[in-house]
């Protein structure tokens, strides 16, 4: 087994900041991913990784940047904090296409 | 684009009662359908997957039986539990579209049991 790591857990900051949300796992995944979930609309995913140093953009991408340190590693940076950017984010990591996908507790961003 | 669409925000149910979520589906190619269920305080975590027309994927009481003919993949238990309160997410997987295992989501369904 294995696990995903997410910090902080929860997260305030100014708006138009700039803020960096990271995470770890340790199942020796090659693909890593970010999501947003907002209430009422399910996931949308911001960037994915299929390896070291390989970046994707999703659907979300404006915004944010992401990074992807090494194997174990991804953080995502909201590069200009706005209000209506409060929700949940959500780190995975998944073996590859159609295998199952781990994802961690979540960090809460809150902007005031 | 490929999306996913879960018809109940919200179910309300007392215990072991019948449950049915409805999932449709849109993808231009021939995807694989997930159930994930996301319980208070946690992530997601997968449920069952379904990649074939006709097959049914089940866990924990809970089965979807992927329909190609109707596009959809609807979640049933038949006698549900106060532990079964939590969000429950259709997904799904279509290479056709580019990406490495790309995740589309519904937008979840709310379900809260009670005893």
């Amino acid at each position: 087994g294995g696990i995903i790591t997410q910090t902080p857990k929860f997260l305030i900051g100014q708006e138009g900041q700039k803020l960096t949300l990271k995470c770890q796992q340790n199942f020796n995944h090659d693909t890593m991913y970010w999501y947003r979930q907002d209430s009422g609309k399910g996931l949308r995913l911001i960037y994915y990784s299929i390896t070291e140093n390989d970046l994707q953009k999703g659907d979300l991408s404006e915004g944010y940047d992401a990074s992807r340190e090494k194997k174990s590693s991804f953080s995502l940076t909201v590069t200009s904090a706005q209000k209506n950017e409060m929700a949940v984010f959500l780190c995975a990591s998944s073996l590859g296409p159609y295998a199952e996908q781990f994802f961690g507790p979540g960090t809460r961003l809150t902007v005031l | 684009g490929d999306s996913v669409t879960q018809t109940e925000g919200q179910v309300a149910l007392s215990e072991e009662d019948f449950l049915t979520i409805h999932c449709n589906y849109s993808a231009s190619g021939y995807p694989t359908l997930f159930w994930y269920v996301q319980y208070p305080g946690e992530g997601p975590q997968l449920l069952f997957r379904a990649s074939r027309d006709k097959e049914k994927g089940s866990s924990r009481g809970f089965e979807a039986t992927y329909d190609k003919g109707t596009t959809s993949f609807h979640l049933r238990k038949a006698s549900v539990q106060e532990s079964d309160s939590a969000v429950y997410y259709c997904a799904l997987s279509d290479l056709a579209t580019g990406g490495n295992n790309k995740l589309t989501f519904g937008q979840g369904t709310v379900l809260s049991v009670i005893p």
